[in-house]
């Protein structure tokens, strides 16, 4: 299982895009790279999930360069709803998966 | 919304008592974790069935945890007997597996809070 590094904690003003830089240098060529949202007390929420390039959705855009080593969630305007925990997991996309969930990354948005 | 969910929500109780969580999966779903979550260790898997069986388990001590899922719409964890150690959040989450393509994300219930003192 590919290991991953991302910063513990992060503040941000409302309003702000903020980004959140996920290290993963030893991904294998069958991984896929998927982020985690977690509030207090609630399970974790699938936010998005991506292979190469770039995915959006409603909620945020993955960024993921062409040597796959390093991801980059983004997140557009956050408000004060958006503090929460987030998590960069990678995994094999078929078959048999298991989600090794690291510290994660604490966001603070401030009023 | 399909949800997965878990009983009981909150559950205190005095060491040495057996202590039974429950969890129902999404419908459809041929895949089922349990982890806990400690403000020390994070989230920590413990045990991953797929169609019912369990496929790894070793993240959970034996001697005290057991996990079964005795039907497609039910998976429990068992302490026996419970310790202080014990005390954390546990989540079931459940996920469908495909031969092709990628799996589906994983979605997990709001937990149960285990206090043993």
């Amino acid at each position: 299982l590919a290991k991953t590094t991302q910063p513990i904690s992060m503040d941000s003003y409302e309003g702000q895009e903020v980004n959140i830089t996920c290290s993963h240098n030893n991904i294998a060529t069958n991984d896929y790279i998927t982020w985690y949202q977690q509030f207090p007390s609630q399970g974790p929420r699938f936010i998005i999930q991506g292979y190469k390039t770039k995915v959006t959705n409603e909620v945020a855009s993955l960024f993921i360069p062409a040597d796959r080593k390093s991801s980059t969630l983004s997140l557009p305007r956050v408000s004060l709803s958006d503090t929460a925990v987030y998590y960069c997991l990678v995994y094999s996309g078929a078959g048999s998966y298991q989600l090794t969930f690291g510290k994660g990354t604490k966001l603070s948005v401030i009023p | 919304d399909a949800r997965v969910t878990q009983t009981p929500r909150h559950k205190v109780t005095e060491m040495g008592q057996e202590v039974t969580m429950r969890c129902q999966p999404i419908l459809g779903h041929n895949t089922v974790f349990w982890y806990r979550q400690t403000m020390m260790q994070g989230l920590e898997l413990l045990a991953y069935f797929r169609n019912r069986a369990p496929l790894d388990d070793s993240g959970m001590p034996k001697d005290r945890f057991s996990a079964e899922m005795p039907d497609a719409t039910l998976a429990t964890l068992k302490i026996q007997p419970s310790e202080p150690r014990d005390s954390a959040v546990y989540f079931c989450a459940s996920g469908s597996t495909r031969d092709r393509g990628v799996n589906s994300p994983l979605h997990f219930g709001n937990g149960t809070r285990l206090t043993v003192t």
